[in-house]
């Protein structure tokens, strides 16, 4: 079994739709992280939260560490928003520096 | 402020051939990665750096080599490339580590294949 898991691993919607993609870890962890990747292939860091609720423009991040579950929610979704969606967590024993990585959400969002 | 620039984007190898990826970063910072993505998979971590003049072995580090003589530097070498190094190397940074308290920020990517 995965150590973090992400579902669902493909999602397409229509524009203007409330997007909900989800991860869920069995580690504990000081932070996790939610990355974009865009096709073409860069990555970037979209948040990085270890407790409550971020908030970044349409995107919003929530963690509850007692579930061990993560949600990121796209408000008013748009074609630009179609990449792949990463989560990714930082144990809390780790002293290798080492990310456990899930496999990522792909985000299809039709006009 | 360029962030994290890898050289090169596009490379075609062929088995047993040697090469050098290079990463930089203007962002003085100390710790710096090295991943690969491959397809279904996520980010798998091949060595890291913890500052200039360090290397640590990842979860795959087998076939590859690192150096990191200058701070600003991250090089990963291929001494003798095979097919299953065809992949995508991911270059990224972060101003410290470990407790995973800080962002990373990643290089472009640079394509590999090994004929």
């Amino acid at each position: 079994k995965n150590e973090v898991e992400q579902s669902p691993q493909n999602l397409t919607a229509q524009e203007g739709e409330f997007i909900t993609i989800n991860c869920s870890y069995s580690v504990g962890i000081s932070a996790l992280h939610w990355l974009q990747q865009h096709p073409g292939g860069g990555i970037v860091s979209l948040f990085m939260l270890s407790s409550g609720k971020k908030k970044h423009g349409r995107l919003i991040a929530t963690i509850n560490i007692q579930e061990k579950h993560s949600s990121l929610h796209i408000t008013a979704s748009h074609p630009r928003d179609s990449a792949v969606y990463i989560c990714a967590v930082s144990p809390c024993m780790d002293s290798n520096y080492q990310l456990i990585w899930g496999a990522g959400t792909k985000l299809i969002i039709k006009p | 402020n360029a962030g994290v620039t890898q050289t090169p984007k596009f490379r075609v190898l062929k088995t047993g051939q040697s090469m050098t990826l290079l990463c930089a970063q203007d962002m003085n910072h100390e710790y710096m990665y090295w991943y690969r993505q491959d397809p279904g998979m996520g980010l798998r971590l091949i060595h890291y750096s913890v500052g200039e003049g360090t290397t640590a072995k990842g979860e795959v580090p087998d076939g590859y080599n690192v150096s990191r003589l200058k701070k600003q530097n991250f090089l990963l070498g291929l001494e003798s490339a095979a097919p299953s190094q065809t992949s995508v190397y991911f270059c990224a940074s972060s101003l410290e580590g470990g407790s995973g308290a800080n962002v990373l920020t990643f290089g472009a990517g640079s394509r590999l294949t090994v004929l």
